[in-house]
């Protein structure tokens, strides 16, 4: 299947800090990527569908304000919590649906865990 | 997207057939049912998919009710990499189409 990947893996940063994560369709075009949360031992949530050259469609709850998401090419979006807190801490999962042959296939990238200290 | 339900949690002896319920009774007729996993701290991995034919790839099978109410996700020979947690989702087969996860069912295989 179409590679996603995702970065980092991990990071840990101070309160108030902002962290930008990556996720790039590596073999290819993404027009519409999904950004997904994760708490232990739950299910994921979905937070925003990016498209490319377009703003970003957020679910019900999430603020757009402090989760930036910005999908300038066709094959990366980016997802920054800005002034994180602890709050925050949490597995991002970004994926990418691949359009081929009248297929329609989402795929994820390795996750992101954020933890905010 | 219409609801699914799964058992929240399955055994399977290693080396067996693995088969994985899934009930999505409101099902539309446009609506396709896919299945992914997650592996522990991992993100998920697409699987298989299919509208209403039964599907086959070289991992797994899929075997849709004719009725497309419900669906079996079938691992023919399971092995201890195969535990992870199985998501049932139906939605539209568009480019923008949101995947909504539910709980899932954790299979797990035992050695």
């Amino acid at each position: 299947g179409a590679v996603v990947s995702q970065h980092p893996s991990r990071v840990i940063c101070k309160s108030g800090t902002s962290v930008k994560i990556e996720c790039r369709s590596l073999d290819f075009q993404a027009t519409t990527m999904f950004w997904y949360r994760q708490f232990p031992k739950k299910s994921l949530m979905l937070m925003a569908t990016s498209n490319e050259g377009s703003k970003a469609t957020y679910e019900q709850g999430v603020e757009k304000d402090k989760f930036l998401i910005n999908h300038a090419s066709l094959t990366l979006s980016t997802l920054t919590v800005t002034s994180a807190h602890p709050e925050d801490s949490s597995f991002y999962i970004c994926s990418a649906a691949e359009l081929r042959g009248g297929r329609n296939i989402q795929y994820f990238g390795a996750g992101t865990r954020l933890s905010v200290l | 997207d219409a609801k699914t339900t799964q058992p929240p949690s399955m055994d399977c002896a290693e080396g067996r057939a693995a088969n994985l319920p899934c009930n999505h009774s409101t099902i539309s007729g446009n609506e396709y049912v896919y299945w992914y996993r997650q592996i522990h701290s991992q993100g998920p991995q697409y699987i298989i998919h299919g509208l209403k034919n039964n599907e086959t790839n070289e991992m797994a099978s899929l075997i849709i009710t004719e009725d497309r109410k419900s669906s079996t996700l079938i691992l023919p020979h399971a092995t201890l990499r195969d535990t992870a947690v199985y998501y049932c989702i139906v939605r539209v087969q568009g480019g923008s189409e949101k995947l909504v996860f539910g709980k899932g069912t954790k299979l797990t295989v035992n050695p």
